[in-house]
């Protein structure tokens, strides 16, 4: 079975960091795109970035650019979000999915999500 | 980035019914449109992807229709366990964009 289990969430001060964690099981993480979707409170999704299997290639929404960091560890099933230089509206519900449609991200498999909050 | 328009913004209907939910892009995505289902305490699934293609598991009372700007979820005899938020997803090109979502409630 498929699991994506994100965490490493929680309430953090404007400014501060935070690293987010996607622990995959149930297939094989080497060959699959992976990507961090947030959905702020009441509101929609919005991808954030996603990184190619073997983590040769990143790709991220202008709205983290420079801010975030997506990484993997393959060798133990394993997808990062450094998250730097928080604010408030970065507060949202943060979701690792798995996969990917000619190299644009389609989450076939989502995790439940991890809760993070920004504020002072 | 691609906009993605979609409506109702909230639909209620009953058991049995059939409900369509529409997503409009501002521009042309050819095929590449998916839907996902949204439930409290569930992880979201993916329903359909490349407008019509149902997802495994995805059971055969969705479609999906469409191609170009305007693309249709269709849900017929509808369940109760159908009830939720959808969302459209244009996975055609860089960034990936969601439509503000449909919620669909029980009448």
């Amino acid at each position: 079975e498929v699991q994506l289990v994100e965490s490493g969430g929680g309430l953090v001060q404007p400014g501060r960091s935070l690293k987010l964690s996607c622990v995959a099981s149930g297939f094989a993480f080497n060959y699959y795109w992976m990507t961090w979707i947030r959905q702020a409170p009441g509101k929609g999704l919005e991808w954030l970035a996603s990184i190619t299997n073997n983590g040769g290639s990143t790709y991220y929404a202008d709205s983290v650019k420079g801010r975030f960091t997506i990484s993997r560890d393959n060798a133990n099933s394993t997808l990062y979000l450094q998250m730097n230089s928080l604010r408030s509206e970065d507060t949202a519900t943060y979701y690792c999915t798995r996969g990917a449609i000619l190299r644009i991200p389609l989450g076939d498999y989502w995790g439940q999500g991890v809760m993070v909050t920004v504020s002072s | 980035d691609v906009q993605m328009t979609q409506s109702p913004s909230n639909l209620a209907a009953s058991p049995g019914e059939s409900v369509s939910i529409n997503c409009k892009a501002s521009k042309s995505i050819s095929k590449y449109l998916a839907w996902y289902q949204q439930k409290p305490g569930k992880a979201n699934k993916l329903l359909i992807y490349s407008g019509s293609t149902l997802q495994s598991g995805t059971p055969s009372r969705f479609s999906g229709s469409g191609s170009g700007t305007d693309f249709t979820l269709t849900i017929r005899n509808l369940e109760p366990e159908d009830f939720g938020l959808y969302y459209c997803q244009q996975h055609n090109e860089y960034p990936p964009t969601f439509g503000a979502g449909t919620k669909l409630e029980l009448k």
